[in-house]
């Protein structure tokens, strides 16, 4: 079956502009997890979300991020006010579920530039 | 902080030639996985070893996990030029199993 996607796949902005990036889970996958991975850096955790429990938001790095997750589906991880530092490519993944199986599928990303 | 740490940064062998990259990390985890990422965009899942296993094997692959010293390889064998990519494992510590860290990979190159 099709795989995570995300959209879109390459993302210019202006410093201060407000970004909205897409992710697509794999049907049936009820964990998401959004990861931010800086050039020549590991990936850094930024949220999960599990079903209808309340996401883990401890990675995000400041107030300007936030996610939201429409019940077991579409997620969106928006960035207000964007700096330069926010440059990064993001990573969504999912995974069946977290007790049995902790296998991620990574989608392709998004490539955010804030010039 | 980051929990895992791979070792060497960069590697660059010969097609033919094994690969072996390097994982330390600090804290007890549930499980350890790698995975691969090409041109820096989706990672792709490679193996998952558990922290009651010690070695785990996956067609070309080799992983080993010593809990003791906090440490886990990996090898590629017989390396051909379309394993040329970055090299990740990720940690899940006790009580987190959701939660991967990440170390910044090795980067492998396998010239032809």
């Amino acid at each position: 079956g099709a795989g995570v996607s995300q959209s879109p796949s390459n993302k210019v902005t202006e410093k201060g502009k407000d970004v909205e990036l897409r992710c697509d889970p794999i049907s049936g996958h009820t964990a998401l997890y959004w990861y931010r991975q800086r050039l020549g850096q590991g990936l850094e955790f930024l949220i999960y979300f599990q079903g209808n429990s309340a996401p883990d938001k401890s990675g995000l790095p400041s107030d300007r991020f936030s996610a939201e997750r429409t019940g077991e589906s579409v997620s969106t991880l928006t960035i207000q006010r964007t700096q330069q530092e926010d440059s990064a490519v993001y990573l969504c993944a999912s995974s069946l579920d977290t007790t049995y199986r902790y296998e991620q599928y990574f989608g392709p990303g998004t490539r955010l530039t804030v010039t | 902080s980051q929990q895992g740490e791979e070792d060497p940064q960069a590697l660059s062998i010969q097609e033919g030639e094994n690969a072996t990259m390097n994982c330390s990390y600090k804290t007890s985890i549930n499980n350890l996985q790698w995975y691969r990422q090409n041109s820096g965009r989706g990672l792709v899942h490679l193996i998952l070893i558990r922290s009651n296993e010690r070695e785990k094997h996956s067609g070309r692959l080799r992983v080993t996990l010593d809990t003791s010293k906090k440490s886990s390889s990996l090898l590629i064998t017989a390396s051909r030029a379309a394993d040329t990519a970055s090299y990740f494992c990720a940690t899940d510590a006790r009580g987190s199993n959701y939660k991967l860290t990440f170390g910044k990979g090795t980067l492998l190159t396998v010239n032809p």
